[in-house]
């Protein structure tokens, strides 16, 4: 069964700076992997969506990269925010199903 | 823009009571999804459906039913509410076809079991 790894599980920075969040999961026979971002108490919003034949996708100051082979993708945010501040989580894809990670809840300091 | 919503942002029900939640999607999709998430657990799936009266359970199926009689209509059912089924509940959906599509999910329903 499909297993997803979030580390760190928190995370606090000032704002301005850029940082780098990571997904490993262990079955590389994926679809695509998947990255959301979750306010308190609401559900998820989709951010960027990797298919397995691709190695990165970006919109705006999100980058998320994918390596297959080892397992991994990040989410790279630059110039962060306060309004950044949030829980990410990231999702592989094998079939139908869909595999979540615990996430990473990121606090951007003013 | 595809859109998935719930029937209840807050429920509140007492132990033993039969609990509906709804949760309908507008873009035709086959497949929908009914998780449960929880602090320090994630994501659990409880069901998911990939057609009109079709279904599998999840990792977590005990204590759980589902109705899909419509595509765009898929219902989990609490046949008789205890306090550790208080959670949020998260529904979603997603085209069909063997995987490579996007999740897209409802705002989710905070259930809580007195």
């Amino acid at each position: 069964k499909q297993e997803v790894t979030q580390i760190p599980a928190a995370l606090s920075v000032p704002e301005g700076e850029n940082l780098v969040l990571n997904c490993s999961f262990t079955d590389s026979a994926i679809y695509n992997l998947q990255w959301f971002r979750q306010d308190p108490g609401k559900g998820l919003t989709s951010l960027l969506l990797i298919q397995s034949s691709q190695r990165e996708q970006t919109s705006g100051r999100l980058n998320a990269s994918l390596d297959k082979s080892s397992g991994r993708s990040t989410l790279y945010i630059a110039a962060s925010q306060p309004g950044d501040s949030a829980t990410y989580l990231c999702a592989a894809n094998t079939g139908n199903q869909f595999y979540f990670g615990t996430g990473t809840s990121l606090t951007v300091i003013p | 823009d595809v859109k998935v919503t719930q029937s209840s942002r807050y429920l509140v029900k007492r132990t033993g009571e039969k609990v509906f939640l709804e949760c309908v999607q507008d873009m035709d999709h086959e497949n929908m999804f009914w998780y449960r998430q929880d602090p320090g657990l994630g994501l659990r799936l409880i069901y998911f459906s990939y057609d009109v009266k079709m279904k599998e359970k999840g990792d977590i199926p005990e204590g759980y039913s589902v109705s899909r009689e419509k595509k765009e209509r898929f219902s989990l059912i609490l046949e008789s509410a205890s306090t550790n089924q208080t959670s949020m509940y998260l529904c979603a959906s997603s085209p069909g076809g063997g995987g490579g599509y996007e999740q897209y999910f409802g705002p989710g329903t905070r259930l809580t079991v007195t």
